[in-house]
């Protein structure tokens, strides 16, 4: 198994432009989580889907943060226009959450995002 | 707002040593889990305690979830330089449908 792959590992922007983080979940998972790590508030949950429905939002910083997930094995983040303080590593996760069981995460390597 | 505090933030030991990390707050967990992130990688799951009092064991890394079900501690005995890195744990918010709130962790370096 492939693991969840992320892309790009890395990003480099300047002040204003358009971001988007990509994301392929384990194959056969139902729930796919976005997630952004920083030093000062840890790792911090955005948003997610199960079954391709966007189940909870309420971590999503502000309206220049939008997230897609158009099928059961792509999932986008996009950030417009972008800021030095969404400078962060941003991990997509993936899990196969049956009800009322336990959920467990897979985590991608991240994609470290550089705003200037 | 951080519902789970770990502690300590930091620690250094020698290779052999052993060495405990808590994670404490004032909410009720459904479950709770530990992970450990490499530098440049994702969290990886450890372990998942779900009943109060419980202690699992992985090889000499051993983890208890309090009686409560609102703190948990994990034990390394004789800890290895492979087993550096930063140990997350997340507890699963009740009632939230598999949502998990992550403390800030603990950077850990064990050195040869």
């Amino acid at each position: 198994d492939a693991g969840v792959i992320q892309s790009p590992r890395h990003e480099v922007t300047e002040m204003g432009q358009e971001v988007t983080l990509r994301c392929k979940p384990i194959s056969g998972h139902n729930s796919l989580f976005w997630y952004r790590q920083t030093m000062m508030r840890g790792l911090e949950l955005l948003i997610y889907f199960n079954n391709n429905v966007p189940i909870d939002d309420s971590g999503m910083p502000e309206d220049r943060f939008s997230a897609k997930m158009p099928n059961a094995s792509f999932s986008t983040l996009k950030i417009q226009p972008s800021e030095p303080r969404d400078s962060a590593v941003y991990f997509c996760a993936s899990s196969n959450l049956i009800q009322v069981d336990v959920e467990k995460l897979f985590f991608g390597s991240g994609t470290q995002l550089s705003v200037l | 707002t951080q519902l789970l505090e770990q502690s300590p933030q930091f620690l250094s030991i020698q290779e052999g040593e052993n060495l405990t990390v808590y994670c404490n707050s004032s909410s009720v967990f459904s479950s709770l889990q530990w992970y450990r992130q490499e530098p440049g990688e994702g969290p990886v799951l450890l372990v998942t305690v779900v009943t109060g009092g419980e202690v699992k064991k992985l090889k000499r890394l051993t983890f208890q979830f309090g009686d409560a079900r609102k703190d948990s501690s994990l034990h390394i005995t004789a800890a290895q330089p492979g087993e550096t890195g930063l140990y997350l744990c997340a507890g699963e918010i009740t009632d939230s449908w598999g949502k998990l709130q992550f403390g800030a962790g603990t950077q850990v370096v064990v050195t040869p």
